[in-house]
């Protein structure tokens, strides 16, 4: 089983429309949960963190649920510049030398 | 904001001969750097962690004598790929770590380089 596992897409949606991403982890152990964006050729650029309370940023949504090891991304209101792959990234701990884990990634297509 | 850069952006190279990355972190210290390889439609895989003063500790898979790792100074990571092959070509991806407090620190991912193999 991998360690992080992620809707493998692709999802296209009509600009406006609302999209959710899961994710799920298999290290009960985690610690630290993010949302990546990645566009096509260029490296991952970091979208949110996410707490285990759920945290929002603008149309983002991000929620934690430790006990089923799950996460989730809520898109509301996309734009066509959403469109990019996902990654969900889980690291182990908090030290400086805790590995990050990428998820295989979601690729998000909006159409106008 | 920090920033890595890494160098080259995109290099080709011929079957047999080895390529250098360079990855820097431009205005901090960083005293973990991780080296990933994204293949097409694929994942960012970590390759190998490594740190400022110690060898590299790679991933289960990765070839130590193959993927050659650096960790000269606080600020500079190298990864050598050594007598490449075609199946290396990928796009290869540093990471920094900038530590902000006892137990917090933010991550920043190079631009990445593009290796392709003939």
């Amino acid at each position: 089983r991998k360690e992080v596992e992620q809707d493998p897409g692709p999802f296209n949606v009509p600009e406006g429309a609302t999209v959710a991403f899961n994710c799920t982890y298999s290290n009960s152990a985690s610690q630290s949960f993010f949302w990546y964006r990645q566009d096509c050729r260029k490296e991952p650029k970091l979208l949110m963190s996410v707490y285990s309370s759920g945290n929002e940023d603008g149309r983002f949504t991000a929620q934690l649920n430790r006990a089923s090891q799950y996460i989730s991304l809520l898109i509301r209101d996309s734009k066509l510049s959403d469109s990019a792959t996902y990654l969900c990234v889980v690291t182990a701990g908090y030290s400086s030398a805790s590995k990050i884990i990428f998820g295989s990634g979601t690729r998000l297509s909006i159409r106008p | 904001g920090a920033v890595v850069s890494q160098h080259p952006s995109w290099v080709i190279c011929k079957s047999g001969t080895s390529v250098k990355i360079e990855c820097r972190s431009l205005d901090f210290q960083a005293t973990t750097m991780f080296w990933y390889r994204q293949f097409p439609k694929q994942s960012l895989m970590l390759m190998a962690t490594s740190n400022e003063g110690s060898k590299a500790t790679y991933e289960q898979g990765v070839e130590k004598d193959k993927f050659l790792i650096n960790h000269a100074s606080l600020t500079l990571s190298t990864l050598t790929v050594t007598s490449a092959h075609p199946e290396d070509s990928s796009f290869y991806i540093c990471s920094a770590r900038r530590l902000t407090g006892s137990s917090s620190y933010e991550q920043y991912f190079g631009p990445g380089t593009r290796l392709t193999v003939t």
